[in-house]
């Protein structure tokens, strides 16, 4: 079952802030952020892992609700090239790890404009 | 600077025709994976291999078949072709780490093969 993405666009000013969450209704292993801009593959952001591990990019953020089962990825101060889709993945548990395959959200429409 | 490619780029073809498309990696990576992507869906799994001999179905296998031929080629053939299956198509690949385990490895995408079944 597809996580649930909100919003699904979003129009951002240079240097205003966004919020795209991702909600399973399945007990989550790890949460994937991947962004694509038009006409490119997904590009990797972060990982967050069930237990509190994650890594990414640096000027990149986001959080793991185990409990809520689901995941916050924070924009800060966002630029020109900020702009694109912005897909979350997520394993369910499974014998105590992941189910080791990822399930995407439908996708968050982010346009930053000047 | 390819790391995963993937041929054709584009292709267009006709219900019923079988037809392959194929992906190679070069990141030493152990585990592939056949995505297609359509407008307003997300990315949808296909099929996904850990390694040569380990070929397993996806969320959307049907009409679909996979071979593995080595370590960095894993090609998708859609043996009778039908127009819901144009899509967008991604390869992808991720390596193994036995800290969090396959869940813990970000993929990496090839450019995508267009389809377009008429």
């Amino acid at each position: 079952q597809q996580p649930v993405q909100s919003p699904q666009a979003v129009i951002l000013r240079e240097g205003e802030d966004a919020v795209i969450n991702c909600s399973s209704s399945k007990a989550l292993y790890s949460v994937h952020w991947y962004r694509q801009k038009h006409g490119e593959a997904p590009v990797f952001l972060m990982i967050l892992l069930k237990g509190g591990e994650q890594k990414g990019h640096e000027k990149i953020s986001a959080s793991f609700n185990e409990k809520k089962q689901q995941s916050s990825l924070y924009l800060t101060a966002s630029q020109l090239s900020y702009s694109g889709t912005y897909f979350c993945g997520t394993s369910s548990q499974g014998s105590g790890a992941g189910s080791y395959q990822l399930t995407f959200g439908k996708g968050t429409k982010l346009s930053v404009i000047p | 600077d390819a790391d995963v490619t993937q041929t054709p780029r584009n292709r267009i073809t006709k219900t019923g025709k079988r037809i392959m498309l194929e992906c190679s990696q070069t990141k030493g990576h152990d585990r592939m994976y056949w995505y297609r992507q359509d407008p307003g869906l997300g990315l949808r799994l296909i099929y996904y291999s850990f390694d040569v001999k380990d070929i397993n179905k996806g969320e959307i296998s049907d009409g679909y078949s996979v071979s593995r031929q080595a370590q960095a080629k894993f090609s998708l053939s859609l043996e009778s072709a039908i127009p819901n299956q144009t899509a967008l198509y991604f390869c992808a690949t991720s390596d193994f780490s036995l800290a969090g385990g396959p869940d813990y490895n970000e993929q990496f995408f090839g450019p995508g093969t267009r389809l377009t079944v008429l």
